[in-house]
């Protein structure tokens, strides 16, 4: 059981290139979550997706783009890659309940380095 | 619009002392509350979490956290510091409303424990 899997680990690019960001979970969670932590901002959400075939902006989604590949998968896309979004991504996982009560599962992160 | 606010960005305790950290939250409705620590180079890990079950929390490695509805705060506590408690520790609440299990960060606040 890995949990929530995320590749690549580490990722520079240079102003412009695109890329894809690839998260799993294989814990049969319904919703899936893309943050992204900068120093003394905590963590922002990106984007989610309450439950496959759905997906939602979240608090920071210019730049970024993102399918719901089907339960298990949830990727990050950057079309054209900004020094402003060198940042540490993280994916995340969670069970969907009444009260959104339930917890989530983070991935290990993946560094990009914008150029 | 619910907000999480972590005072001091950085706390620094001699190891077998106190560990406090504050988190403060605003929410229009009853909150779920949630502790995340973060490892370096790590995704983040939960700590514990209240869903209105019981106001006093105790979640792993001996840590706690209090709600108090009056202070609109989650504090979180534990007796006696070990070196491996160094990290960086978020308080997140949930957006509550609906199903979508969205987070709300804090800023987070580094913990670092001296020998």
């Amino acid at each position: 059981n890995a949990g929530v899997t995320q590749t690549p680990k580490f990722q520079v690019l240079k102003t412009g290139q695109s890329m894809t960001l690839q998260c799993a979970q294989d814990m049969n969670h319904n919703s899936m979550y893309w943050y992204r932590q900068d120093p003394g901002m905590g963590l922002r959400l990106i984007y989610y997706s309450a439950s496959e075939g759905t997906t939602d902006k979240g608090e920071v989604p210019n730049g970024y783009n993102v399918s719901r590949l089907n339960k298990r998968e949830f990727s990050l896309r950057l079309e054209s890659a900004a020094p402003s979004q060198t940042s540490v991504y993280f994916c995340a996982s969670s069970e969907l309940g009444q009260g959104a009560l339930y917890e989530q599962y983070f991935g290990p992160g993946t560094r990009l380095t914008v150029t | 619009a619910q907000s999480v606010t972590q005072l001091g960005s950085h706390v620094s305790v001699s190891e077998g002392a106190l560990v406090l950290l504050r988190c403060n939250y605003s929410s229009s409705v009853p909150p779920y509350l949630f502790w995340y620590v973060q490892y370096p180079n790590q995704g983040l890990q939960l700590l514990l979490k209240y869903t209105s079950a019981a106001t006093l929390v105790k979640g792993i490695n001996g840590f706690e956290a209090e709600f108090k509805k009056s202070e609109t705060s989650f504090h979180l506590t534990k007796p006696s510091a070990h070196m491996r408690d160094a990290a960086e520790y978020f308080c997140a609440v949930s957006l509550g409303s609906g199903n979508t299990g969205k987070l709300i960060f804090g800023q987070g606040t580094t913990l670092q424990v001296k020998p």
